[in-house]
């Protein structure tokens, strides 16, 4: 099984609103991650997360405030986002072997987030 | 520093047709590479992956890839398109251990014409 899922599966806030999207899986990887993806594009990474720790913040504003509270949990918090964060949020988890272990990531549905 | 590139933004096909999708890549090592599909507004599954081994890649929904060292090539195949195959296709590059970034190319949209 290589389900991701994620919640909720559209959210519309406002500017001085706080939501949170959440992130599971349970396929024991120890890697998780969120990426931003706008229209027609790529998807961009935001965070990562290696056994739970904070391991890379791609210079992301502080608006957005990720949290692992366990293993299978990922959190992104929102707070006074801008409509140009409207986009679909991707949450992704990898295996995190030891060595020179192959990570592919595993990508959950989207979060469609509008910002008015 | 590592790039992917997807040379073409759309192509359309006829049902039933065969496809190639083009992708190249720049990497210092021996690279991992992945082809994801998207359906609109969904999010990206893994169609395959080649890290080493048969440079011939068999994929799922009758995907194939092939890798080609000399030219910097992983190129997406498939003998016979189905409606359903309409999507965006993203390929990329990974670390070779580690949680790190996918370094992804354009992405090409794929239209099929019945």
């Amino acid at each position: 099984d290589t389900e991701v899922t994620q919640t909720p599966k559209h959210l519309v806030m406002g500017m001085t609103n706080k939501k949170s999207l959440k992130c599971e899986q349970h396929m024991g990887h120890r890697a998780m991650y969120w990426y931003k993806q706008k229209a027609k594009k790529p998807p961009e990474l935001m965070f990562v997360y290696s056994y739970e720790k904070l391991s890379i913040n791609e210079s992301v504003p502080s608006r957005f405030s990720p949290e692992c509270p366990n293993s299978s949990l990922l959190n992104l918090h929102l707070h006074a986002l801008q409509p140009e964060d409207s986009a679909l949020y991707l949450c992704a988890s990898s295996h995190l072997g030891e060595g020179t272990a192959q990570e592919t990531q595993y990508f959950g549905p989207g979060t469609r987030l509008l910002v008015l | 520093a590592q790039s992917v590139t997807q040379p073409d933004i759309h192509i359309t096909v006829s049902e039933g047709a065969s496809l190639e999708l083009r992708c190249n890549y720049s990497y210092g090592a021996t690279p991992y590479l992945f082809w994801y599909v998207q359906s609109p507004g969904q999010g990206l599954q893994l169609l395959l992956k080649y890290f080493s081994g048969d440079t011939l890649v068999q994929g799922i929904k009758g995907f194939e890839a092939e890798f080609k060292r000399s030219q910097s090539s992983f190129n997406l195949r498939k003998p016979s398109v189905h409606w359903s195959d309409a999507a965006e296709y993203f390929c990329a590059v990974g670390p070779i251990q580690g949680a790190q970034k996918l370094v992804f190319g354009q992405g090409t949209r794929l239209t099929i014409n019945p």
